[in-house]
């Protein structure tokens, strides 16, 4: 069964605007790590941010935040005042028991100017 | 040099050659992964190594054979593929469940390759 859901395909939002990309995950361990990953074109999967299931507060990272919401299972990653760089793949990943980590499908973020 | 390093970057090969993926990391890690990735598919995981004990293999024909040596470096042994094996593998590495349950994978920059 799939662990982790991604239902946008594609995003597209105005540069210096504020985007949601949605991410929900489907686990009964209490314990469990998400995060986010940006893949531009060049193929490099780059880490953005972690949060844990035990972390009360929502994680931030530069413009980079992580609207956790424990109880619907939900992840969402929010980008502030968007930049053209920010153009690229983003896929949300979750790591519980042992080493594995699992990944949603991703979703195409396209900043227009 | 810091990071994950793989290569080579590209590689084109004919069904019937061997070649190998490798893979290199200096982030003081110990645990060591491959992952296919192939368009409009998630993320495959293939192997896991941890201490360099290879600890998840995904079902992974045995056309592709995983090596790791020692904790910073990781092979990959290619022989007889087929057309459907062409796609971006990605290296990575983190440190192992029990002593780092934060840490992410932290990827190398891939090897496309291309089977004819």
């Amino acid at each position: 069964a799939q662990k982790i859901t991604q239902t946008q395909p594609g995003m597209f939002v105005q540069e210096k605007e504020a985007v949601t990309l949605d991410c929900t995950y489907d686990t009964s361990d209490p314990s469990y790590g998400l995060f986010w990953y940006k893949q531009p074109s060049s193929g490099e999967m780059i880490f953005l941010i972690y949060q844990g299931s035990y972390d009360q507060q929502n994680a931030t990272e530069g413009r980079y935040s992580l609207n956790f919401q424990k109880a619907r299972k939900s992840a969402n990653l929010v980008i502030s005042a968007s930049q053209l760089g920010d153009s690229a793949m983003y896929f949300c990943a979750m790591r519980y028991t042992g080493n594995q980590f699992y990944f949603g499908t991703g979703t195409s973020l396209t900043v227009i100017p | 040099e810091t990071g994950v390093t793989q290569t080579p970057r590209h590689l084109v090969m004919g069904m019937t050659n061997k070649k190998s993926l490798k893979c290199e990391q200096h982030l003081g890690h110990n645990a060591m992964y491959w992952y296919k990735q192939s368009a409009k598919k998630p993320l495959e995981l293939m192997f896991v190594y941890s201490l360099e004990e290879r600890v998840e293999n995904n079902s992974v024909p045995s056309r592709f054979s995983p090596e790791c040596p020692n904790s910073s470096h990781l092979f990959l042994h290619l022989h007889t593929l087929q057309p459907e094996d062409s796609a971006l593998y990605l290296c990575a590495s983190s440190l192992r469940a029990g002593t780092g349950a934060k840490s992410p994978l932290h990827f190398g920059n891939g090897t496309r390759l291309t089977v004819t």
